[in-house]
């Protein structure tokens, strides 16, 4: 069990729906990250929150929106997807923005947009 | 811009020694990592190297860092099926986020 949990493992949406995946860490980090895998392309960093602020987004479609409450917890909330959106999105944190000790992933949350 | 290349494959039968190469381009980076990730699992941090080392070693895996041609590689003796993977390179890269390679998927034959 790694220290960040991602929820759901799994979601299937149609394009107009509305979701929103979770990340929790309790490991006392204070940056967080959303990153986008998909088979044809490496990880895509996509946002970095720093403190709870919003230090980077990579040119992400406002489709995704992420929230970061706390330090503790990150949201991505989805609307209006494409069937290219299907990916895994991993959610990572650090003590700092960089650290000797990386960034710890959760599992993923596997997405298909159909 | 930054950048970390991989191959993508390599296939190496149980028993064998695996060696899994890297190359960057920020010559900044003060660190540098390796990370596995299993089928259906997040990355998994597995080792990382200081810039001012050249070598590191922990237990069957040996990091070795050439900072002059930006060369990392990652050396895992006596290879299991159980480490079969995908394995990345990351560079710390100088603006403060991770820099991943595409990953190399690990195949272990019996």
């Amino acid at each position: 069990e790694t220290g960040v949990t991602q929820t759901p493992r799994h979601l299937v949406m149609g394009m107009t729906n509305k979701k929103s995946l979770k990340c929790e860490q309790h490991l006392g980090h204070n940056a967080m990250y959303w990153y986008k895998q998909s088979a044809k392309k490496p990880l895509e960093l996509m946002f970095v929150y720093n403190f709870k602020e919003q230090t980077e987004n990579n040119s992400v479609p406002s489709r995704f929106s992420p929230e970061c409450p706390n330090s503790s917890h990150l949201f991505l909330h989805l609307h209006t997807l494409q069937p290219e959106d299907s990916a895994l999105y991993l959610c990572a944190s650090s003590q700092e923005r960089q650290g000797v000790y990386g960034y710890t992933f959760g599992s993923g949350t596997r997405l298909t947009v159909v | 811009g930054e950048d970390v290349e991989q191959s993508l494959f390599l296939s190496v039968r149980e028993g064998d020694s695996s060696v899994i190469n890297c190359t960057y381009t920020d010559s900044s980076s003060t660190y540098l990592y390796w990370y596995k990730q299993e089928p259906g699992a997040g990355l998994q941090l597995l080792t990382y190297i200081f810039s001012n080392m050249d070598m590191k070693q922990d237990q069957r895996l040996t990091v070795l860092l050439n900072k002059k041609d930006k060369h990392l590689s990652l050396r895992i003796a006596d290879t299991q099926t159980g480490d079969s993977a995908i394995y990345f390179c990351a560079d710390g890269g100088s603006q403060g986020n991770l820099i991943f390679g595409k990953g190399t998927k690990l195949s272990v034959k019996p």
